[in-house]
């Protein structure tokens, strides 16, 4: 079965530091591009960023609103992705998802986890 | 980056009875390849996104026939033939023609 499951959410102060894991299983990890994408309460959906697998050099991008802040990563040896995020403002409480793209799954996002819950609140 | 619109952004509909939600790009999702990289997908109450379609019009699995995905260009459609209950949610379109990959405002479906 495939399945996506991330973990590393909390309470965290305005320009704090959290990591997020996505654990990835059912699938082969190593050859898709994994991507984070984050909905605010009663929002709607916003892609955060992506790393990509290691014939394209583990190539990271990010949306603007993150850029500079937001770190993107993987480990293949343990099909986990990773999204550090530090400076975190209030708007970046959101809750996170991961999600595929390419590999062995057809296109984009068509895999999604339950997401992790991040608040950024003093 | 690409702009997607959604309309209407609130769907009131009766049980048994059709629904259509449009996308509108503020330009062409046509890839060099000749591919269309337009995504449909669902968010129902308290879940995750569910894709819905790929490349327009490609079903995934599981997916009732009652959806069906259309367009081309800038202009794309999610019709429900008949509303069942289980399809209150919300609505998303999405693109990965173009970076960044974007997403529609979502429409809110739900039963009048």
């Amino acid at each position: 079965e495939v399945q996506l499951v991330e973990s590393g959410g909390g309470l965290v102060q305005p320009g704090g530091s959290l990591k997020l894991s996505c654990a990835a299983s059912g699938f082969t990890f190593s050859g898709s591009a994994m991507h984070w994408v984050r909905q605010a309460s009663g929002k709607g959906l916003e892609w955060v960023g992506q790393v990509r697998d290691k014939p394209n050099n583990y190539a990271t991008a990010y949306a603007a609103s993150v850029n500079g802040r937001f770190t993107v990563s993987r480990d293949d040896s343990k099909n986990t992705a990773y999204l550090q995020m530090n400076s975190l403002k209030s708007e970046d409480t959101a809750v996170y998802y991961c999600t595929p793209w390419g590999g062995d799954f057809i296109d984009a996002f068509n895999i999604w986890g339950q997401g992790t819950m991040v608040t950024v609140s003093s | 980056d690409v702009v997607l619109t959604q309309s209407p952004l609130s769907l009131p509909v009766t049980l048994g009875q059709p629904a259509s939600i449009s996308c509108r790009s503020s330009q062409s999702l046509v890839h060099i390849n000749g591919n269309t990289y337009f995504i449909w997908f669902q968010q129902r109450p308290g879940q995750s996104p569910r894709r819905l379609f790929y490349r327009v019009s490609n079903r995934d699995s599981g997916v009732p026939d009652r959806f069906s995905g259309s367009g081309s260009g800038t202009d794309f459609t999610l019709k429900i033939s008949r509303v069942e209950a289980e399809d209150v949610g919300v609505y998303y379109c999405m693109q990965t023609t173009h970076w960044p990959p974007t997403f529609g405002q979502g429409t809110k479906v739900e039963i009048k």
